[in-house]
């Protein structure tokens, strides 16, 4: 079975500094990462993806991912927070066995909470 | 455009109607999906299409009923819900469940639902 998971039920960073969500998974098989942000009563925006290559991902907003296979982690990143960029981030992971359709399997959410 | 819009944006309704919640996406995805999200946890699958044929269904109770008339819309009828069905109803699309997981799913904003 596959799992996400997010450590953090919220991560507190002041406007300008730089700021880290994590997210660690389970899966079998080559896994496909991604990263989503809701904002309040609204749908999940598609930020980021990681399918194979390059470990580090770029991404909308300026928001990057770093995956690491042998800690099994795919943090989201950004060099300079902004207020705007609090939300609620979602880690998603889909396992890339063939053989049928795989669910994605969402982490349980990282609020981020940005200060002026 | 990674538009999907769903209608209506709100909803209250009594244990003993029956309404309906509307999705369509114009990107030529043949996957489209439905979430149930209840307030700071992750979305949960409920229903998966698949060209126009359900795919999926996570033991979710008959009172939901999906349907797809073409690869462009999704529907949800709803009858008989029970208060603790409210919650954001989402419906998301992708390009095709069979092209090795590496799908990004695209959200639409939501559906608000109140059963009273």
């Amino acid at each position: 079975a596959q799992s996400v998971a997010q450590p953090e039920d919220q991560v507190n960073v002041a406007e300008g500094n730089p700021l880290t969500v994590k997210c660690t998974y389970s899966v079998s098989g080559n896994p496909y990462l991604f990263w989503y942000v809701q904002y309040p009563n609204r749908g999940l925006q598609f930020l980021l993806k990681y399918i194979t290559g390059d470990n580090l991902v770029k991404g909308s907003y300026g928001f990057e991912a770093e995956f690491n296979k042998s800690q099994t982690s795919f943090h989201l990143k950004k060099p300079s927070a902004l207020v705007s960029d609090s939300a609620l981030y979602f880690c998603a992971v889909r396992g890339g066995n063939s053989g049928g359709y795989q669910k994605v399997t969402f982490g349980t959410g990282t609020k981020l909470q940005v200060i002026p | 455009d990674t538009e999907v819009t769903q209608t209506p944006k709100h909803l209250v309704m009594g244990m003993t109607n029956k309404k309906s919640l509307k999705c369509e996406q114009h990107m030529g995805h043949r996957a489209m999906y439905w979430y149930k999200q209840k307030a700071k946890k992750p979305p949960e699958l409920m229903f998966v299409y698949s060209y126009e044929k359900l795919s999926i269904n996570e033991s979710v109770p008959s009172r939901f009923s999906p349907e797809c008339p073409n690869s462009s819309l999704l529907n949800l009828h709803l009858h008989a819900l029970q208060p603790e069905d409210s919650a954001l109803y989402l419906c998301a699309s992708s390009q095709d469940r069979l092209a090795g997981g590496t799908d990004t799913q695209y959200f639409g904003p939501g559906t608000r639902l109140t059963v009273l």
